[in-house]
């Protein structure tokens, strides 16, 4: 089945900005979905179809998505934004419809 | 407003069958547009995906599970039910169920339940 790599940790000071990457064969012709999960939650919705944002989730939160590599990037991080955050893709080639990535700790310093 | 609730033991024993159900209000389980899926996650792990029901009924399962896994549905009840067999230790984890949104564009987890921590042990 399809594999999605995330890197384990990003660590970023309040005010800048966050880059996560989600790495895949050929990623940028699929569509993909970024999730938010603080501890003790469940997974949050902050990004679909590479760049879009649910309602009610902050314009802070963006995406990109081209070549085997896509990105979620959170400008001006807040403490509130650290959390565990997981790529996903809709795989309807494979029989293994849904794949996650193996997700990214994000530490606000 | 969307709502799931997963329900089920808390705590199974080992080679025991675990049977979850998911309750889902805000939406019905024959709208062609949705779909739902059980994913889990271990402690301190990442997010699995375990199976999906579409609603003509057409059921996906994880390559690696897939000998353990039933999904089925009840529309009238609005239910959706798992089946995992030969419960392990290693299949400790919080198990959602989620609703999948088939947008005209892509196929997107909207919506998630709160999870149900299920324990396997003896």
């Amino acid at each position: 089945s399809y594999v999605l790599t995330q890197p384990p940790s990003v660590s970023v000071a309040p005010g800048q900005t966050a880059r996560i990457t989600c790495g895949g064969n050929n990623i940028g012709s699929k569509s993909v979905h970024w999730y938010q999960q603080k501890p003790g939650q469940a997974p949050v919705l902050v990004v679909y179809d590479d760049s879009d944002r649910p309602s009610g989730i902050p314009e802070r939160f963006s995406g990109s998505n081209s070549g085997n590599t896509a990105t979620l990037t959170i400008s001006r991080v807040e403490a509130g934004d650290e959390a565990d955050y997981y790529c996903q893709v809709w795989d309807s080639s494979s029989d293994h419809l849904v794949v996650f990535g193996g997700g990214t700790k994000l530490t606000v310093l | 407003q969307v709502t799931l609730k997963e329900s089920g033991p808390v705590l199974v024993k080992p080679t025991e069958t675990l049977t979850l159900t998911c309750t889902v209000s805000g939406f019905s389980l024959s709208n062609a547009r949705m779909g739902v899926s059980w994913i889990r996650q271990p402690p301190g792990k990442a997010l699995e995906w375990l199976a999906h029901i579409f609603s003509n009924d057409e059921k996906s399962y994880s390559t690696s599970l897939k000998s353990r896994l039933t999904i089925s549905k009840d529309t009238s009840k609005s239910q959706v039910v798992l089946t995992m067999t030969n419960m392990d230790p290693v299949d400790t984890a919080t198990y959602y169920c989620a609703r999948i949104s088939h947008l005209p564009e892509t196929t997107v987890t909207t919506d998630w339940g709160q999870g149900t921590l299920v324990t396997v042990s003896s």
